[in-house]
């Protein structure tokens, strides 16, 4: 059973790039079928899709957020990333990573962490 | 964008009661791509429900989902102790989005 687990700061100044990992075990990155995402959410308020890469590097984002955000796979140690660029106080949450195998929806979560955008 | 409205924003209800739980989309969600989620604080969400009515491995048959098109609906059988929780619809039949959430409380 794939499991995932998110890190990266806890605090990120404003204007600067927020940075995530999520380092998956329990299956390999690279094998296919698997659509690698990120989801958000805001403190006491609902969940966000942000984006997802899949194993062939394709990429699918919120076009609210498609400005700033790239999400990419290092296969070498099994994690993707997110990159969100200039951030604000409203992109202050909870940062989910998250999979599906083959179609929607996703069925497996890593447990959060939180990222607040403050100087 | 389809937009995703949920309805009651709390539903307050006692151990063993019916737990109706309304989502409604901005137009027609394709092919059914609708799914329910269960969130506890502190945790990430659980998938219950996919394709408006097919249960997620390791779900008890109390929780069941229904309908099509703009009009969707979870329902919990009998409400057990550890079913208070948050709970939110996602469609998925064009990009992806969430609905704002149904807090079921203890009455």
């Amino acid at each position: 059973q794939v499991q995932l687990q998110e890190s990266g700061p806890g605090l990120v100044k404003p204007s600067q790039t927020l940075s995530l990992t999520c380092t998956v075990s329990g299956g390999s990155i690279s094998s296919g079928g698997y659509y690698w995402s990120w989801i958000r959410q805001h403190p006491g308020k609902g969940l966000e899709w942000i984006g997802y890469i899949y194993y062939s590097g394709s990429t699918y984002y919120n076009p609210s957020l498609k400005s700033r955000v790239t999400i990419s796979v290092d296969t070498s140690k099994n994690q993707f990333s997110l990159k969100l660029s200039s951030v604000t106080a409203a992109d202050t949450a909870v940062y989910y990573c998250a999979t599906y195998y083959d179609f929607p929806p996703v069925d497996y979560w890593g447990q959060g962490t939180l990222v607040t955008v403050s100087s | 964008e389809i937009v995703l409205t949920q309805s009651p924003g709390t539903l307050s209800l006692s151990p063993g009661e019916r737990a109706t739980l309304s989502c409604r989309a901005s137009q027609s969600v394709s092919s059914s791509y609708l799914a329910w989620y269960q969130q506890k604080p502190g945790q990430a969400p659980r998938l219950l429900i996919y394709g408006a009515s097919s249960r997620a491995t390791g779900i008890p048959d109390r929780f069941s989902g229904s309908g099509s098109g703009t009009d969707f609906t979870l329902t919990i059988s009998r409400l057990e102790p550890e079913d208070f929780a948050v709970y939110y619809c996602q469609q998925y039949g064009s990009l992806f989005t969430f609905g704002p959430g149904t807090k079921v409380d203890i009455k």
